[in-house]
């Protein structure tokens, strides 16, 4: 059964760099086709995809917040680490861990975590 | 990035009722579409993966259909489980884009 999970801190100054750990069990990041992404969803939008990196170390992020953005994974460990620098406001959201393959693109989730950025 | 536009953006049906959501993307993306429902306070939930295929789990009633840029979510007979918020996402190229979201609710 794959599970995954996010943890992090729910409260973020202006400026600072968020940092988010998924922890997974169910499956490798080491297996052929496999990847773990981060989605968020700020309060009553839609899901928006920020970054994906998969078994081979290849990664991808949204052009937009490319810049601020960096994904790790720690195979052995059996987590994933997003890195998310300068915060505002406006990047207040439900941020989400999911697992992909090669037929899908979210098919398991984390339950998700809230992080707010006010001062 | 592909931009993918659902409607209708709410939808009011009954008990019973077949329903359809329309989901067309800004370029083709073969059959890269997944659909996904989510409640309040809930991770959203896959129920269709390559336009057509069903999640394990999945109840029947859902079903997917299209290809290109032009794809549709039907529910053949509506449950009280089913009133939530439904999205569809291509996963064609990165970033994967998800559509603004139906809500579907009691008429």
């Amino acid at each position: 059964q794959i599970t995954l999970r996010e943890s992090g801190p729910r409260l973020v100054r202006p400026t600072q760099t968020l940092t988010l750990t998924c922890s997974f069990s169910g499956f490798s990041l080491g297996t052929p086709g496999v990847g773990v992404g981060w989605i968020r969803q700020p309060p009553r939008r839609a899901p928006e995809w920020l970054a994906l990196i998969y078994w081979d170390d290849d990664v991808r992020y949204t052009s937009s917040l490319k810049n601020r953005l960096t994904i790790t994974k720690y195979t052995s460990r059996n987590q994933v680490v997003l890195k998310m620098t300068n915060m505002a406001p406006v990047d207040t959201a439900t941020y989400f861990c999911v697992h992909t393959s090669t037929s899908t693109a979210g098919d398991i989730w984390g339950q998700g975590t809230l992080v707010s950025v006010s001062s | 990035d592909i931009r993918m536009t659902q409607s209708p953006s709410t939808l009011s049906a009954s008990i019973g009722d077949r329903v359809t959501i329309t989901c067309r993307a800004s370029q083709n993306i073969d059959y890269w579409l997944a659909w996904y429902q989510q409640k309040p306070g809930r991770a959203p939930k896959l129920l269709i993966y390559k336009e057509s295929y069903l999640q394990n789990g999945v109840p029947s009633r859902f079903g997917g259909s299209g290809s290109g840029t032009q794809f549709t979510l039907t529910i053949s007979s509506l449950q009280a489980d089913d009133f939530a918020t439904y999205y569809c996402q291509q996963y064609s190229s990165f970033p994967f884009t998800f559509g603004q979201g139906t809500k579907l609710d009691i008429k």
